[in-house]
């Protein structure tokens, strides 16, 4: 069974750009949820999606948005890219919407810098 | 709001030496679970243990160990006999319900260097 796979890996954008990270999760997870690690505030919980609506949100600016499909594929977006934004990025699929029962699978992340 | 404390930054051991990664949290919640993962230099979060606040007993698992004790609100993780392979950043995480909700919050981290 493939696991989570996040696309791109890596990406260097510049301040003020926009950015879209791409999350497909295990065959049959209907929950995506991200993260964002960085060295200075650790690592955060952004937003999880289920059936194609958003059921959690973390506390980060309006900046960072999301969606997820009907084939639970998800994708974040970011906009007006700060220095601050440079982060790991992690996504993490799980069966259900998120209940701390049912295990959370992460992807490798996608590796974001801002210049 | 909750709180979830890693003090150890950084631990250094020698291969097949015991290592106790401490963990301790804050939460108003009388229902939580706690977690904790395992990060290698890959980057993926590997799951590595649930506990609910119910259920302090403790667990072993292998070469792992963990000793929740709700008296002190730690959770601390045990490695016996440490391998090279063990070499990751380690996290110890909380869900409590928020507005109905389960946000999970994340310590800072142990970085765990284990010499061969």
């Amino acid at each position: 069974k493939a696991g989570v796979t996040q696309t791109p890996r890596y990406l260097i954008k510049t301040r003020g750009q926009q950015v879209t990270l791409s999350c497909s999760p295990i065959s049959g997870h209907r929950s995506v949820s991200w993260y964002q690690q960085t060295p200075g505030q650790g690592l955060q919980f952004l937003f999880e999606y289920f059936s194609e609506t958003q059921r959690n949100k973390g506390n980060f600016p309006g900046r960072f948005s999301g969606r997820q499909f009907s084939n639970s594929r998800s994708e974040m977006n970011v906009s007006t890219l700060e220095l601050g934004d440079s982060a790991l990025y992690l996504c993490a699929s799980s069966l259900y919407f998120t209940v701390p029962t049912d295990t959370q699978y992460f992807g490798p992340g996608t590796r974001l810098t801002v210049l | 709001a909750q709180k979830v404390t890693q003090a150890q930054t950084e631990i250094s051991v020698v291969e097949k030496e015991d290592v106790t990664l401490d963990c301790v949290y804050e939460t108003r919640d009388t229902t939580y679970y706690l977690f904790w993962y395992k990060q290698p230099p890959s980057g993926e979060l590997v799951f590595l243990i649930r506990r609910n606040s119910f259920d302090e007993q403790n667990e072993i698992s292998g070469r792992y160990s963990w000793n929740f004790q709700k008296s002190t609100s730690s959770f601390n993780f045990t490695i016996t006999a440490s391998q090279v392979v063990d070499s990751a950043v380690y996290f110890c995480a909380l869900s409590g319900v928020s507005g109905g909700s389960y946000i999970p919050t994340f310590g800072r981290g142990t970085s765990l260097i284990v010499h061969p």
